[in-house]
């Protein structure tokens, strides 16, 4: 079963505007990250973060977690053309072990 | 680059062929993972690979076959593949423990 379902599934916003993402999961983990995937290509890692953490920030990226409700958000300020893509978060199974769970994603298309 | 490297990059092949898919990383990485990454669906988890012994299969046709002969280097064999095998199959790789992953950038197999 899917463990991280992004929403919304696609965003176009211009240049300039800030950008959220969003990841709901089902089971306890113990971190979440969040990758990009230029088209066609391989994922590139952005941000992970940890159980015990609510936010962690990398350059114009914010990342929260709220494990209460099982959610995380990716928060892209004062976008460009260039952060066109699709974001993907991924959660470990909890338990150990390499299995690392992807959602279905989220295209964002920024317009110059 | 994230230094994960995939060849072919591109692949055509009819249902009776036989070929492989080879990944290579010099990032001193153990674990290395093949996903599957068709349109309009999440990327799959097919196999994983620690310290070169497979530790987990995702349920994955035996018409796909995995080779792990060291740390460095991972192959996808495949033969009597389907039209529905058609996808980006990417390949990963981390450190021993950690969850981020380097992601090399896919091949694209069309299945005829």
């Amino acid at each position: 079963s899917q463990q991280g379902e992004e929403d919304p599934q696609a965003l176009s916003i211009q240049e300039g505007e800030n950008a959220t993402m969003n990841c709901s999961y089902k089971t306890s983990i113990n971190n979440l990250q969040w990758y990009r995937q230029n088209s066609g290509r391989g994922l590139v890692h952005l941000i992970l973060i940890r159980s015990n953490e609510r936010e962690k920030h990398s350059g114009r990226l914010r990342v929260t977690l709220d494990t209460s409700k099982k959610s995380s958000s990716l928060l892209i300020t004062a976008s460009r053309a260039a952060d066109t893509a699709s974001y993907f978060c991924a959660t470990d199974e909890g338990g150990g072990g390499f299995k690392t769970i992807f959602g279905a994603g989220t295209r964002l298309f920024v317009k110059a | 680059e994230t230094g994960v490297t995939q060849t072919p990059r591109h692949l055509v092949m009819g249902m009776t062929n036989k070929k492989s898919l080879k990944c290579e990383q010099h990032l001193g990485h153990n674990a290395m993972y093949w996903y599957k990454q068709s349109a309009k669906k999440p990327l799959e988890l097919m196999f994983v690979y620690n310290f070169k012994e497979q530790t987990e299969n995702n349920s994955v046709p035996s018409r796909f076959s995995p080779e792990c002969p060291n740390s460095s280097h991972l192959f996808l064999h495949l033969h009597t593949l389907q039209p529905e095998d058609s996808a980006l199959y990417l390949c990963a790789s981390s450190p021993y423990g950690v969850n981020e992953q380097f992601f090399g950038p896919g091949t694209r197999l069309t299945v005829l």
